[in-house]
């Protein structure tokens, strides 16, 4: 059972290129999130998609887009990359929006230069 | 301004002590959900608490929920090394149905 996984584990982009982080779940969960963690602010929420074929913004959305392609997946793209996206983005899922616990992916770890 | 503050941030201690970590806030959670994380990976559930005053044991972990439902804390028994990771605690504000993270707490347990 392989939960939730990411891709890429890894990227390195230059400033101002476009990239799609992809995210697939396999426990036919509802919901979905995406999340960026940096140091010392702890993990925030960038967009989620609380059922198949809504997406709603989170906390930091700017500079981001995403695509709740069908019920396992949700991708999160990058339109022009700014240094200040340097991030661990994680993609997490959970039966149902509100209250439920959220499993999550290890984690795309990107660097814009 | 953070919705949920965890202290302490960070805490270094010898294998066998004992620690409690702090989730508070001003607000009221309908539920309060306990993770830890491990470097590289994603964070993983250790419990959700939803009753003021609750109190939940997993292993030499015990959690509570406060009575007013606006804290929680963590208290570890006995630690050791493969109790080294961050640990977050996410609440869900009444009337929000959005989860909200704290900081994290990032423990070190020395052998």
């Amino acid at each position: 059972n392989a939960g939730v996984t990411q891709t890429p584990k890894f990227q390195v982009l230059k400033t101002g290129q476009s990239m799609t982080l992809q995210c697939a779940q396999d426990m036919n969960h509802n919901s979905m999130y995406w999340y960026r963690q940096d140091p010392g602010m702890g993990l925030r929420l960038i967009y989620y998609s609380a059922s198949e074929g809504t997406t709603d913004k989170g906390e930091v959305p700017n500079g981001y887009n995403v695509s709740r392609l069908n019920k396992r997946e949700f991708s999160l793209r990058l339109e022009s990359a700014a240094p200040s996206q340097t991030s661990v983005y994680f993609c997490a899922s959970s039966i149902y929006f509100s209250n439920q616990p959220q499993h999550f992916g290890d984690g795309t770890r990107l660097s814009i230069l | 301004t953070q919705l949920l503050e965890q202290s302490p941030q960070f805490l270094s201690i010898q294998e066998g002590e004992n620690l409690t970590v702090y989730c508070n806030s001003s607000s009221v959670f309908s539920s309060l959900q306990w993770y830890r994380q491990e470097p590289g990976e994603g964070p993983v559930l250790l419990v959700t608490v939803v009753t003021g005053g609750e109190v939940k044991k997993l292993k030499r972990l015990t959690f509570q929920f406060g009575d007013a439902r606006k804290d929680s804390s963590l208290h570890i028994t006995a630690a050791q090394p493969g109790d080294t990771g961050l640990y977050l605690c996410a609440g869900v504000v009444g009337g929000s149905e959005k989860l909200v993270f704290g900081k994290g707490m990032k423990l070190t347990v020395n052998p």
